[in-house]
């Protein structure tokens, strides 16, 4: 039942792997973002696809590269993980881009880079 | 382009005295105005959101929000505040714009004591 889900909810790996995380909203919603929170929970919008087209992608490094197989899953994928990439990663979806629009939050995946 | 500031990032106080937490926005369109609430290892939820329809807005859990255009303000109240409103709770701006991105302050803490 849960609205937007993501997977894993903690991932703990060494500098230098591949990495994947899931998300999903069975809300039926056109709208799918990543969000990075940094260890001072500052929260910055990463990328943001609609009904499968990307429509924000901010100053990211070519390390990390979302795919969207259908409007109802964003997937992250990060290359050649550093130290820096440590944070805990937010998917969330809306029912339009609108700007006013609400969204809606999965629990976050928590991502260590030893 | 807008921006979001969040005076205090912990705010104390005792249960059952009012909770006052400040957000100050910058925007070069009319914004859209949205506090969200995240709760240990949890996402973000909305509390409450200004979209240019009544200046004093009123949310979840009794908080309120008034939108004062002459303070670039949008600062978010709860007349008597629960053990279960402690959390971190977060201002967010976005425009009429085509960017479609939701910007986020750095949030404030909430503590509250019994």
């Amino acid at each position: 039942d849960t609205a937007v889900s993501q997977t894993p909810k903690y991932l703990v790996t060494q500098m230098g792997n591949d990495k994947s995380i899931k998300c999903e909203q069975n809300l039926g919603h056109d709208t799918m973002y990543w969000y990075k929170q940094d260890s001072k929970k500052f929260l910055k919008i990463m990328f943001s696809y609609n009904n499968k087209e990307l429509i924000i992608n901010e100053t990211v490094p070519n390390r990390f590269s979302p795919k969207s197989p259908d409007k109802a899953h964003l997937n992250l994928h990060i290359n050649s993980l550093e130290l820096g990439d440590s944070a805990v990663y937010f998917c969330a979806s809306s029912p339009t881009p609108a700007t006013n629009e609400k969204l809606f939050f999965g629990s976050g995946t928590q991502l260590s880079v030893l | 382009a807008q921006s979001v500031t969040q005076l205090g990032s912990h705010v104390s106080v005792s249960e059952g005295a009012l909770v006052l937490l400040r957000c100050n926005y910058s925007s070069s369109v009319p914004p859209y105005l949205f506090w969200y609430v995240q709760y240990p290892n949890q996402g973000l939820q909305l509390l409450l959101k200004y979209t240019s329809a009544a200046t004093l807005v009123k949310g979840i859990n009794g908080f309120e929000a008034e939108f004062k255009k002459s303070e670039t303000s949008f600062h978010l109240t709860k007349p008597s505040a629960h053990m279960s409103d402690a959390a971190e709770y977060f201002c967010a701006v976005s425009g009429a714009d085509s960017s479609y991105k939701l910007i986020f302050g750095s949030g404030t803490r909430l503590l509250v004591r019994p």
